[in-house]
């Protein structure tokens, strides 16, 4: 069974700040990767995509990827309280099939 | 520019019954994908159909199918609901095949009683 898992949060931080959110997922062959963030009652916006190892940067947004370690993260700089909602890691399987993690719920504190 | 649209909005049903969602991707947009998305859980890929064909599936019973037309809308059918099939269906569109860039719909509020 192919998974993405996330810590289902909540996330705390407080404005201003470094929000990190991570992800791990157990196919190797995975060539894909994506964030999407989802508001409450709001279907899923992507955010970010990254295919590559390294550090992928847009915005106040970054992407991290490490394939050896199956490691996906998403670091937001200068938290807004607009920041707040669910982050979902997800992970193409083949190019006609995504698995999404459950999410993480971020708060950012005023 | 039109997003992807889905209806209807809401929708109540009454176990055993039938159910067909419709979704209109995004202008020029070849792909159509459908996901169930479970409250407190991630979206969980159903179907995805590009060209009229379907192209992916994911772990759903037979109850659930679908189609693509030559329009590239598409129809999500759920037959004999159960009660756990109340859930948030999404369909979201790609410019072609695959899922890298995809842009979701409003969804379906499916409630089964």
């Amino acid at each position: 069974q192919k998974e993405v898992e996330q810590n289902s949060g909540p996330l705390s931080v407080p404005e201003g700040a470094i929000a990190s959110l991570n992800c791990t997922y157990s196919d190797r062959g995975s060539q894909s990767f994506f964030w999407y963030r989802q508001y409450s009652g709001k279907s899923p916006e992507l955010i970010m995509s990254i295919y590559s190892n390294g550090d992928k940067e847009d915005g106040r947004f970054t992407a991290q990827l490490n394939k050896a370690s199956q490691y996906v993260s998403l670091l937001i700089r200068d938290s807004q309280p607009s920041d707040s909602a669910t982050y979902l890691c997800a992970v193409n399987i083949n190019s006609d099939k995504i698995i999404f993690g459950k999410g993480t719920r971020l708060h950012i504190l005023p | 520019d039109a997003g992807v649209t889905q209806s209807p909005t809401h929708l109540i049903k009454t176990r055993g019954q039938h159910v067909t969602l419709r979704c209109s991707p995004i202008s020029g947009h070849k792909s159509v994908s459908w996901y169930q998305q479970v409250l407190g859980q991630g979206p969980q890929f159903i179907f995805q159909y590009y060209e009229k064909e379907e192209r992916g599936r994911g772990n759903f019973p037979d109850r659930f199918s679908a189609r693509q037309f030559p329009n590239y809308s598409s129809e999500l059918n759920v037959n004999a609901l159960l009660l756990g099939d109340s859930a948030l269906y999404l369909c979201a569109s790609s410019p072609d095949r695959g899922t890298d860039t995809q842009y979701f719909g409003p969804g379906t509020r499916l409630t089964v009683l």
